[in-house]
């Protein structure tokens, strides 16, 4: 079984770009997570989501950022008008349900330049 | 407000020596405990987990002992080796389970 796969693993924009991040759940997983790293410090909740619904965006900055699970491909997080602090690695999560066993993939490291 | 307090920020520990990880909390709601294990570059990688009603679970050479009275958790891992080396994070979610609240990291080398 494939683990849950993140695309691209490194990518880097110029401040004023936008960043698409995507995020394939494991097999029969229907909910995700996204998570924000910075150097050495840990992981830092963004948002929750289940096949097309967001449930919980409370990590979420307000503005410039928005995730998305549809029906059909993988979840994507963007971040519109990128500026250097959101520089990190940026991690999702699955699971079949929420309050259990959750995987993670390999992440993506985005650098603003 | 850190929702799960862990402890030491980093740990060295000879070859064969046992290592241990605590954490805290303080909301009752809690019900699931994971562990996971992140390598430099790498996506955090579920070690194993808990739930209260259990005081102790078992993996080879991981165990977590949890004290729900005194709400903490603990990571040991037996017989550490140079390959154990690595942070761990505990996290703990709700019922509700829409996230994972991770403590700051433990950052664990094993010395040969």
């Amino acid at each position: 079984n494939a683990g849950v796969m993140q695309n691209p693993r490194h990518l880097v924009r110029r401040r004023g770009q936008e960043a698409r991040l995507r995020c394939s759940p494991m097999k029969g997983h229907s909910h995700v997570y996204w998570y924000r790293q910075l150097p050495e410090e840990g992981l830092k909740f963004m948002v929750y989501l289940q096949k097309e619904n967001i449930i919980d965006e409370s990590g979420m900055p307000k503005e410039r950022f928005s995730a998305e699970f549809p029906k059909e491909g993988p979840s994507i997080l963007r971040i519109q008008q990128v500026v250097r602090g959101d520089s990190a690695a940026y991690f999702c999560a699955s699971s079949r349900q929420g309050n259990t066993e959750a995987f993670f993939g390999q992440g993506t490291r985005l650098t603003v330049v | 407000q850190q929702q799960v307090k862990q402890s030491p920020q980093s740990l060295i520990v000879q070859k064969g020596g046992i290592s241990i990880i605590n954490c805290a909390y303080e909301n009752t709601a809690f019900d699931y405990f994971p562990w996971y294990q992140q390598f430099p570059g790498k996506g955090p990688a579920l070690l194993i987990a808990i739930r209260p009603d259990v005081s102790e679970k078992k993996e080879g050479r991981f165990t977590i002992s949890f004290n729900k009275s005194a709400k903490q958790f603990s990571l040991h891992i037996m017989d550490s080796q140079p390959g154990d080396s690595a942070t761990y994070f505990c996290a703990a979610s709700l019922n509700t389970g829409n996230q994972f609240y991770f403590g700051t990291g433990t950052s664990l080398t094993v010395i040969p």
